[in-house]
């Protein structure tokens, strides 16, 4: 079972930033914030992780609140081919079969 | 591009037949997993391979099998099909060990079961 809450939709204008919330109150110590995104029909992209600092990449930031509790995803300057579902993911990082639950995500959509 | 490849990118089969989808992992990569995606809905996990052993397996029946080879690619094998396999079948490799373990995933596989 998906161990986080995400809105099912949200619309953002071409340009603005994008934040993209995400409730996981259950999370472990050893476990990993991940975000993918997924445009229609294609495979599951990677965008970015982290356990309890904030982070930033090419593609996003990612903000973690200090109780961890809960995560945003930041799209600094949304583009239309920022249009896709995005998943927000934990697990803990190890050799074992800890598999990704993916829930359903927030589908994003980019107004021009 | 994720370096992961898959194999055939669509495929129709009818009800009770064999299925037998294909993954190249991302260069050095020693763990696969596959997932299958309904529509609209989020990836179920099916298994996973960790140098050639199975080391984790979703809620998937028997009839789910795999096999991962010592080049690191993968199949998905799938028996008795039934309709409720029509899906996008997805796999995705890593490289278990390091400090971060993302997981790459290919296009998918489209099955369409009749």
């Amino acid at each position: 079972d998906a161990k986080t809450t995400q809105p099912t939709s949200m619309d953002c204008a071409e340009g603005r930033a994008a934040n993209l919330p995400c409730n996981h109150s259950t999370i472990s110590g050893n476990e990993y914030v991940y975000w993918y995104r997924q445009i229609h029909s294609q495979g599951p992209q990677y965008i970015i992780h982290g356990l309890k600092n904030n982070e930033t990449n090419e593609m996003a930031s990612l903000i973690i609140t200090e109780d961890r509790k809960s995560s945003t995803l930041i799209l600094p300057h949304a583009t239309l081919r920022d249009t896709a579902v995005y998943y927000c993911i934990v697990r803990p990082r190890d050799n074992t079969g800890n598999q990704f639950y993916f829930g359903t995500g927030t589908s994003l959509t980019v107004i021009p | 591009e994720t370096g992961v490849t898959q194999s055939p990118t669509h495929l129709i089969k009818t009800r009770g037949q064999q299925v037998t989808l294909r993954c190249s992992s991302q260069s050095g990569h020693n763990t696969v997993s596959w997932y299958q995606q309904a529509l609209g809905q989020g990836p179920q996990f099916i298994f996973q391979y960790y140098r050639e052993e199975e080391n984790g397996r979703g809620n998937f029946p028997p009839r789910f099998s795999g096999l991962q080879f010592p080049n690191y690619s993968s199949e998905l094998n799938v028996n008795a099909l039934e309709l409720d396999d029509s899906a996008l079948y997805l796999c995705a490799s890593r490289l278990s060990g390091l400090n971060t373990d993302t997981q790459y995933f290919g296009p998918g596989t489209r099955l369409t079961v009749l």
